[in-house]
Formats: structure tokens, sequence, C-alpha cells
């Protein structure tokens, strides 16, 4: 069974750069069959797609969120990554890291989700 | 960028009750759509993808139908576990949801 759990701070300063990791357990982040997504929720809010890394390392990125977002892969430790910069209180909401069916399935498996609050 | 709208916002019904939601992409994206359903607290789960392939594991009391632009999600008999807010996406074009609908006790 595939699981992925996102960590990292819940608490990060105006301007600053966000940082998460999403570690997979169950499956490999090497299968040529999926991407790896993150997606975020403001509270009482909607679903906003971040963007995405393939385990070649190809990215796409949300048009709207794309000169902030760097996602990153590490193979050797089933790991993703995301870092957003500049942020501001705008960016507050629950991340999710999930896995994304390259054969055209959605997002089949998701991260419990991980708040992240920003603040002075 | 597609949008995608969702009808309607909020919807109250009974157990029993057979239920649509209806989603509308901003332009077409042939079969390349997925509905979620997420409950407080939790993150969404996969419920249908490819507009109508019901994903292993959901009750066969729910089902998806569209293609091109316009989308419906149906419970046949809504139970007590359905009440939650239902989310529609495309992945045709960068991946985008629609606004969510909140399916709430009548």
């Amino acid at each position: 069974q595939v699981q992925l759990q996102e960590s990292g701070p819940g608490l990060v300063k105006p301007s600053q750069t966000l940082s998460l990791t999403c570690t997979v357990s169950g499956g490999s982040i090497s299968s040529s069959f999926y991407y790896w997504s993150w997606i975020r929720q403001p509270a009482g809010k909607g679903l906003e797609w971040i963007g995405r890394i393939y385990t070649s390392g190809t990215t796409n990125y949300n048009p709207s969120l794309k000169s902030r977002v760097t996602i990153s892969i590490d193979t050797s430790k089933n790991q993703f990554s995301l870092k957003l910069s500049s942020v501001t209180a705008a960016d507050t909401a629950v991340y999710y890291c999930a896995r994304d069916d390259y054969g055209g399935k959605g997002f089949d498996y998701w991260g419990q989700g991980t708040l992240v609050t920003v603040s002075s | 960028d597609i949008q995608m709208t969702q009808s309607p916002s909020t919807l109250s019904a009974s157990v029993g009750d057979r239920v649509t939601i209806t989603c509308r992409a901003s332009q077409s994206i042939s079969s390349w759509l997925a509905w979620y359903q997420q409950k407080p607290g939790k993150a969404p789960k996969l419920l249908i993808y490819k507009a109508s392939s019901l994903e292993s594991g959901v009750p066969s009391r729910f089902s998806g139908s569209g293609s091109g632009t316009e989308f419906t999600l149906t419970i046949s008999s809504l139970q007590p576990d359905d009440f939650a807010t239902y989310y529609c996406q495309q992945y045709n074009t960068m991946w985008t949801f629609g606004q969510g609908t909140k399916v709430e006790i009548k």
C-alpha cells in the first residue's frame, strides 16, 4: 500500500521560503508510471495544484505560482520536495503531496496534509 | 487556463436520495476529468477518473458521465457516509479543480 507523508516547518515568516518534503513508502518514486505533485488548500477554500515532478526530474508548474516554485526529487531517499519563495499570508494553507498517475487517473494517493502558516 | 465550474455549490439531501453534481469546463477536456470526495480534516479521495471509470474500492452507487465540457457525478442512493464536499478536476492541460460542492444533510 502506497503511503505519502509530508514534513516540514508549520510556521514560516513572510518573505521567506517555504520548504516541504514528501516521503513515499510502499512504492518506488522512480516508477515510470507516476508523476508526483504538490497541491494546497487554504482554510475553508478549494484545492490548488502547485506543480509536479517526474522521476527524470522533469517538472510542470502552475503558471500562477511558477516564478516562486521549485520542485525537486531525491530518488535515493524516495522523497520529493517543494520550495515556495517570497511567501505571504496568502500562502497559508494545508499542503498535500499526491501521486499523479501517468496513464491519466488523476491523483490516486494523497498524503494526510500539513498546515503551513505564514506569519511573523 | 481551463476553468472548472461546479454546480450547485451546496446541496441539501436526505439519505436515500439520488444526487447529481455538475462540472463544466471552459474548453474541451475530452474525458480527462476526475472526481474526489473530501471530508473535514482529511485529504481528498479519488472516486472517478477518465470521467466515468470507478476507482477500485469505491462503492458502485457513485458514477460519472460526460465528455468535452460537461460532466456529472451521480450518487444513486445517498448514504450517511457520503455527506462531504466533492471536487471535479481536469487533467487535460495543467491541472485545475472546481470550487467544490458541499453535500449536507437536509
